[in-house]
């Protein structure tokens, strides 16, 4: 069963600061998605990752795909408040198992303060 | 740009009652899906739908959950004898292909279904 694990859940951090949040994928995938979710709202398309060593950057975003180590990152640059929100990671299934799913990371909680 | 649309926004139900969960997929896509996310948890798979059949669902998605495109533009979730742990947001998702590589999911905005 294909599990997707994101690290850290929670994150706190200053504007103007960088991070890193992580997703890790327990079985071969070559598509992967990052999605933002406002409180109460729906999933925001981030980004699609196709291929191994796929990097997308979109302001101060950027998301790249290892899938040797089945591991995707989303880097965030000179945070800003507004991108205060949930993101999450979620793993395509049709091309490799045949089944018309995504199956998604627990999420992480981005709070950037002032 | 073309939209996923879900109707009620938010659904206030007795536990045991009945609900049906609209939505209206973008009108060129083929492949339906409903996805439940409980309140602060993640996003889980309920089903997804092509061809106007089930072709996969998860052990969520058991007996007291059906799904139907009754008519060529709308696809419900019904949720016969609802109960408290069926408290969650429900979205639906609509894509264009499946197995091709340049297709994307895309969500509606989700209904809140709260049973009291």
């Amino acid at each position: 069963e294909l599990k997707v694990e994101q690290n850290p859940l929670f994150l706190s951090m200053q504007e103007g600061k960088n991070y890193t949040i992580y997703c890790n994928y327990s079985t071969t995938s070559d598509r992967l998605y990052w999605y933002r979710q406002d409180p109460g709202k729906s999933l925001e398309s981030l980004f699609v990752l196709l291929s191994n060593g796929a990097v997308k950057q979109e302001g101060r975003l950027m998301a790249s795909l290892d899938t040797k180590a089945r591991l995707s990152t989303l880097h965030i640059t000179a945070a800003v408040h507004d991108l205060s929100a949930t993101y999450f990671c979620a793993v395509d299934t049709s091309l490799t198992q045949g089944a018309q799913k995504l199956v998604f990371g627990q999420g992480t909680r981005l709070t950037i303060n002032p | 740009e073309p939209e996923v649309t879900q109707t009620p926004s938010h659904q206030v139900t007795q536990m045991g009652q009945e609900v049906i969960l609209r939505c209206v997929p973008i009108s060129n896509h083929l492949y339906f899906y409903w996805y439940r996310q409980i309140l602060g948890q993640k996003v889980e798979f309920l089903v997804s739908f092509y061809n106007n059949e089930i072709s996969e669902k998860s052990e969520i998605f058991d007996d007291q959950f059906s799904v139907e495109r009754p008519d060529g533009s709308n696809f419900t979730l019904k949720i016969r004898s609802t109960k408290l742990e069926d408290s969650a947001m429900y979205f639906c998702a609509s894509s264009e292909g499946f197995g091709q590589r340049d297709y994307g999911y895309t969500f509606g905005s989700g209904t809140r279904l709260t049973v009291v």
